[in-house]
């Protein structure tokens, strides 16, 4: 199975702050990774997909980058909504697998 | 509004079995794969099991042979049949649609969850 790490495993940041999280492959995953928001209590939901494209609703203070293994969230001004743990997914296999996730804290 | 609803969860002893349903509306359930997905308590997300549009179904290594997933596209339901059951089963299972119907897709609509818990 591919593997997926992700960095840091926590993040502390205030708001107005640009915040990048890092996510790397253990091999080339063609650009097939996505980006979930989880609040406590909450399930996952996408922010996005192939990369780099924001899903429908997404503010566009999120923006995804990278390529074959090496990939990255960034949040460019932090807002109160978006303290949450955040997990990259590859889907390039038949076997989804996701980051340990980055707990982003408030400073 | 796409909607995902779980059922089904409960406490079991090990060896058990037991049946998650998803009921998906707001939209065409026969066009879109779908999976199961599961977080243990703190930890993260850990992908189950998946079916295409055309019913061809996969599954991670730590349930295979174990689990089984279906559909029935007359109901707009999805199943998890789950047997043997282990304590490191105990999870919150999600139901979450598939962004397409075969190939390369992420989960862009996730249920609200329901509690699988095994213990003795």
């Amino acid at each position: 199975d591919i593997e997926m790490t992700q960095s840091p495993s926590t993040l502390s940041a205030s708001v107005g702050d640009r915040v990048t999280i890092t996510c790397r492959a253990s091999q080339s995953i063609n650009n097939w990774l996505a980006w979930y928001q989880q609040k406590a209590g909450k399930a996952p939901k996408v922010l996005i997909y192939q990369t780099s494209i924001l899903e429908s609703g997404v503010p566009s203070r999120f923006s995804g980058s990278g390529s074959g293994t090496e990939f990255t969230l960034t949040i460019s001004s932090l807002q109160p909504d978006d303290f949450a743990t955040y997990y990259c997914q590859q889907y390039n296999s038949y076997s989804w697998t996701f980051g340990q996730g980055t707990k982003v804290e408030i400073k | 509004e796409v909607q995902l609803l779980e059922s089904g969860g409960g406490l079991l002893q090990p060896g058990g079995s037991l049946r998650l349903s998803c009921v998906a509306s707001g939209f065409s359930f026969t066009r879109y794969a779908m999976t199961w997905v599961r977080q243990t308590p703190g930890k993260g997300l850990e992908w189950v099991s998946a079916i295409t549009s055309g019913a061809t179904t996969y599954y991670a290594d730590s349930v295979t042979g174990r689990f089984t997933v279906a559909r029935d596209n007359s109901k707009n339901t999805l199943f998890l049949q789950m047997n043997s059951l282990r304590v490191e089963d105990t999870a919150i299972y999600y139901c979450a649609k598939g962004s397409m119907a075969v190939g390369h897709y992420y989960m862009d609509v996730w249920g609200i969850g329901t509690t699988v818990t095994v213990s003795s």
